[in-house]
C-alpha cells in the first residue's frame, strides 16, 4: 500500500518562473492538506482540499499561490512568479474520508523548492 | 486561535539516557494532540496521538506522552534513547471544529554514543 507520493522531490526555479508541486494521496484517501516548512521553522498549514473542493485556504498567501484537487489525478500546488522567499519544503498530507480532525494525517516526503 | 510551543529547539543526550521533549499548547476549545517525528530529508511520521480517554499514550517504539489539561502540556518521554531516535520531533494540535494541524517549531533530538 503506497504512501503519500509527492513529486518532484527537489525543484529548482529562477525568480519569476512557475512551480508546480504534485501530490498523490494514499489509496482510499480523499482529503489532502498542504503545509509549508520554512528553514528552521515548523510546518505551517496552507490549504485543505477534498475532491474538486477547497475546504479551507486560510493559510494560503493571497497572491501567486493556488491549489486544486481534481476528480482525477493528483493534487497540484501552483506557485506563480516565484520569489526567493518561496524557497521551502512543501509537504502534502492525506487522510481518509469522514474521519474529521481525529483522523491521522499521513505525510508525503515533501518537495524541496529552491528559488535562485 | 490555537498555538503550540516547543521550548527546546535542540536536546542533546547520550545513548540509553532518558529524555523529555516539552510541548505546551494554547486553545479555547478541547484539543486533540499529536507528536510527529521527521528523519532527515523525509516526511513526518505519526509517533502517537491523544484524542480522549486515558491521558497517557504510548508508541510502539518506547515513547510515551501524557496529556495534562491543567498545565496545557503534552510532553514526550522515553526512558532510554537509541542512536536511531536522532530526528526532529514536532508537537501538533487540532480540535473538533477544524481539520488543520497547528505545529510547534520542533525539537531536534541528537543522541550521542
Amino acid at each position: 500500500n503506497a504512501g503519500v507520493m509527492q513529486n518532484p522531490r527537489h525543484l529548482v526555479r529562477r525568480r519569476g518562473q512557475e512551480a508546480r508541486l504534485r501530490c498523490s494521496p494514499m489509496k482510499g484517501h480523499s482529503h489532502v492538506y498542504w503545509y509549508r516548512q520554512l528553514p528552521e521553522e515548523g510546518l505551517k498549514f496552507m490549504v485543505y482540499l477534498q475532491k474538486e473542493n477547497i475546504i479551507d485556504e486560510s493559510g494560503m498567501p493571497k497572491e501567486r499561490f493556488s491549489a486544486e484537487f481534481p476528480k482525477e489525478g493528483p493534487s497540484i500546488l501552483r506557485i506563480q512568479q516565484v520569489v526567493r522567499g518561496d524557497s521551502a519544503a512543501y509537504f502534502c498530507a492525506s487522510s481518509p474520508p469522514n474521519g474529521g480532525s481525529t483522523d491521522t494525517q499521513y505525510f508525503g516526503p515533501g518537495t524541496r523548492l529552491t528559488v535562485l | 486561535a490555537q498555538s503550540v510551543t516547543q521550548l527546546d529547539s535542540q536536546v542533546p543526550v547520550f545513548e540509553e539516557a532518558p529524555v523529555e521533549l516539552r510541548c505546551n499548547y494554547s486553545s479555547s476549545v478541547s484539543v486533540y494532540l499529536f507528536w510527529y517525528v521527521q528523519y532527515p530529508n523525509q516526511g513526518l511520521q505519526l509517533l502517537l496521538k491523544y484524542l480522549s480517554g486515558s491521558t497517557l499514550v504510548k508508541s510502539i517504539n518506547g515513547f510515551e506522552a501524557e496529556f495534562n489539561k491543567s498545565q496545557t502540556s503534552f510532553h514526550l518521554r522515553k526512558p532510554s534513547v537509541h542512536i536511531s531516535d536522532t530526528a526532529e520531533y514536532f508537537c501538533a494540535v487540532t480540535s473538533y471544529n477544524t481539520d488543520k494541524l497547528i505545529f510547534g517549531t520542533g525539537t531536534r533530538l541528537q543522541v550521542f554514543p
